[in-house]
């Protein structure tokens, strides 16, 4: 039980921004927002996490609403390799990551 | 230098037979996973260990057997191998089994177990 929901898949067009909701509705207030990403055939890979605040790191931007119960993925110049299943999820204590089902992101050219 | 790696990365084997999957880290972690993805593509975390003791146990058939002689390293041993034991496993590390420190977990690149 994920309890994150996400659209099964989106399309971009490459080099403009690939925006990724996902809703939270019931987070608590110490669980955290992660974002993974996993590009086919390979292992997770970390993206950006944040609590209340927006974070920006050289991967993306998360942006979060203020009653924490919605965030954005931001990959601003989305290119072919960013092509991967997106993952948000909700930290649970004890580091006990869920993976829900995620979104599918097709970048195209 | 790969962060997490894992042998072998392509096993495939017939039914019954015991096998090991090994996972090594070098980013000096105290806590290591175990994730299983199945056919259906949903990763699921299996076993935890922090400083070489069990911290999660899922609800795991008793056939898999998490080893983990130091730090650096979590093995998963399989016992008596079924055909729903084929999927992706992944090895995994971070710094702190503690979720409220923002901690981030850093996957292998999976190993393919198909059993025949």
């Amino acid at each position: 039980d994920a309890k994150t929901t996400q659209p099964p898949s989106m399309d971009c067009a490459e080099g403009r921004a690939a925006n990724l909701p996902c809703n939270h509705s019931t987070i608590s207030g110490n669980e955290y927002v992660y974002w993974y990403r996993q590009i086919h055939s390979q292992g997770p890979q970390y993206i950006i996490h944040g609590l209340k605040n927006n974070e920006t790191n050289e991967m993306a931007s998360l942006i979060i609403t203020e009653d924490r119960k919605s965030s954005t993925l931001i990959l601003p110049h989305a290119t072919l390799r960013d092509t991967a299943v997106y993952y948000c999820i909700r930290l649970k204590y004890g580091n006990k990551l869920v993976f829900g089902a995620g979104t599918i992101l097709r970048v195209k050219s | 230098d790969t962060a997490v790696s894992q042998t072998p990365k392509y096993l495939v084997t017939q039914m019954g037979n015991d096998k090991s999957i090994k996972c090594e880290q070098n980013l000096g972690h105290d806590t290591m996973y175990w994730y299983k993805q199945d056919s259906k593509k949903f990763l699921k975390i299996m076993f935890s260990y922090n400083n070489k003791e069990l911290i999660i146990n899922e609800t795991v058939p008793n056939r898999f057997s998490p080893k983990s002689p130091d730090k650096a390293h979590l093995n998963l041993h399989i016992n008596s191998l079924e055909l729903g034991d084929s999927a992706v496993y992944f090895c995994a590390s971070s710094q702190l089994p503690d979720s409220s420190s923002g901690n981030t977990i850093y996957f292998g690149e999976g190993s393919w177990l198909t059993v025949v």
